[in-house]
């Protein structure tokens, strides 16, 4: 079965430590995506990258950082300066159109998130 | 700026009954739409989607509807089942290929 992974499923570390999460995905899929969800809220952008090698940043990449060295992996680091780092993670994944551009019908597919808890 | 937002944060109905879960946009160049599931301790499924140019589109017990002149989008379930209990999200397409989305619309299904 194709489709995304997230591990680990919970995850708890100490203020102060970088932490980071894994992503990886068999879909041959070019673009993927960190998404940070908190309680009764909607899923915010952290980073995407929609080639190897290249990312870009989100509407909340402050506190975090990736790389994509890999077509099938974008692991998402959480660093100590990122001040609210206790929150659900959520990886997805996009196949891109022609010339780059995203596919309009290719909705992303979502891994089942990480759960994060610093104390 | 871009928002997409919904009307209601809760839902209650009854099994069998029909469910509508509404949802708003502000940014009229959207052109594409998504209606995602998410159950608790998930990552958000799939549901259906639909793009600027067409007004109405039908799934299995779901269907969506566009209404670009008010900007407001529409997801209709038939039928409703236990199994339908979850928040619901509609998000648009952002210029980047990534995903906008409403702070989501918590169903429950009471038997």
């Amino acid at each position: 079965d194709g489709g995304i992974t997230q591990s680990p499923k919970y995850l708890f570390r100490k203020e102060g430590q970088n932490v980071t999460l894994s992503c990886e995905q068999n879909l041959n899929h070019d673009a993927m995506y960190w998404y940070r969800q908190d309680p009764g809220q909607g899923l915010r952008l952290i980073y995407y990258s929609q080639i190897v090698n290249d990312f870009q940043k989100g509407d909340i990449a402050e506190g975090y950082s990736v790389s994509r060295e890999k077509k099938e992996s974008f692991p998402l680091t959480v660093t100590s300066a990122q001040k609210n780092p206790t929150a659900f993670y959520l990886c997805a994944s996009s196949p891109l159109g022609q010339g780059r551009s995203y596919s309009y019908n290719s909705p992303l597919h979502f891994g089942n998130g990480t759960r994060l808890t610093v104390t | 700026g871009e928002s997409v937002g919904l009307h209601l944060p809760t839902l209650s109905v009854q099994e069998g009954d029909n469910s509508i879960i509404n949802c708003a946009y502000s940014n009229s160049a959207s052109d594409y739409f998504i209606w995602y599931k998410q159950e608790s301790g998930k990552g958000p499924q799939f549901i259906i989607d639909i793009r600027s140019n067409m007004d109405k589109r039908q799934g299995q017990r779901v269907t969506v509807l566009l209404n670009k002149t008010v900007k407001h989008l529409s997801l209709q379930i038939a039928a409703t089942q236990p199994g339908d209990s979850a928040v619901y999200f509609c998000a648009r397409r952002g210029s980047q290929g990534n995903l906008i989305f409403g702070k989501g619309t918590k169903l429950s299904v009471k038997p």
